[in-house]
């Protein structure tokens, strides 16, 4: 099935350090989501965009979503080791299928205290 | 924690058997779509159940069926197993409307042998 491209597929950092992340498309999405998944769990909607050009902070999180429709950034800044986890990026379309979410391939973020 | 249920919490089954998995939704939400994480993969959406009707399907065999109840509860049925249906499965409860926010359960976790 289709997924979005998200880059890095891994990351690891030290506490402290910001962290980036982004998602790609060849379609044009109506709504970006950011997702966080611990192991064992089902993922936790971090962020939500709904508006081409937005740009929307939850604490020390910073996501976009571009003006093409075709792309969103997640930004964790002075990363702590709790942020340890995947995170996904999910688009949203408009029309007649705008039920179907479509997720990245994730980022692995591994904090080192 | 998000309101959303799933049982069991994991699950082995041997190929060509059946299994129903069973979700429920946060209160007050209609809405319940299912999906399917591969190890080291994204969720792929299955389908979604909208007022007892399947509201749209992704791309999956029709071995993958659900029905969603009057309480907006849902079970996943799997026919015929493969070892390749082996993933977490994951639902996720919405109130139904454009750009409402899904809202993931933890997971059943799938293993076929």
């Amino acid at each position: 099935g289709q997924q979005l491209n998200q880059s890095p597929q891994s990351m690891f950092i030290q506490e402290g350090e910001d962290v980036s992340m982004n998602c790609t498309s060849s379609s044009i999405f109506n709504t970006w989501l950011w997702y966080k998944q611990d192991p064992g769990e089902g993922p936790v909607l971090l962020i939500a965009l709904y508006k081409a050009g937005e740009l929307t902070s939850n604490g020390r999180l910073t996501a976009q979503f571009g003006i093409t429709r075709k792309d969103s950034f997640l930004n964790i800044s002075a990363s702590i080791p709790s942020d340890v986890g995947i995170y996904f990026c999910a688009g949203q379309p408009s029309g007649g299928s705008n039920y179907k979410l479509t997720f990245g391939k994730g980022t692995l973020l591994t904090v080192n205290p | 924690e998000t309101g959303v249920t799933q049982s069991p919490t994991h699950l082995i089954k041997t190929r060509g058997q059946q299994v129903t998995l069973r979700c429920s939704s946060q209160s007050g939400h209609n809405t319940v779509s299912w999906y399917q994480q591969a190890l080291g993969q994204g969720p792929q959406f299955i389908f979604q159940y909208y007022r007892e009707e399947e509201n749209g399907r992704g791309n999956f065999p029709p071995r993958f069926s659900g029905l969603q109840f009057p309480n907006y509860s849902s079970e996943l049925n799997v026919n015929a197993l493969e070892l390749d249906d082996s993933a977490l499965y994951l639902c996720a409860s919405s109130s139904g409307g454009v750009q409402e926010t899904q809202y993931f359960g933890p997971g059943t976790r799938l293993l076929v042998l």
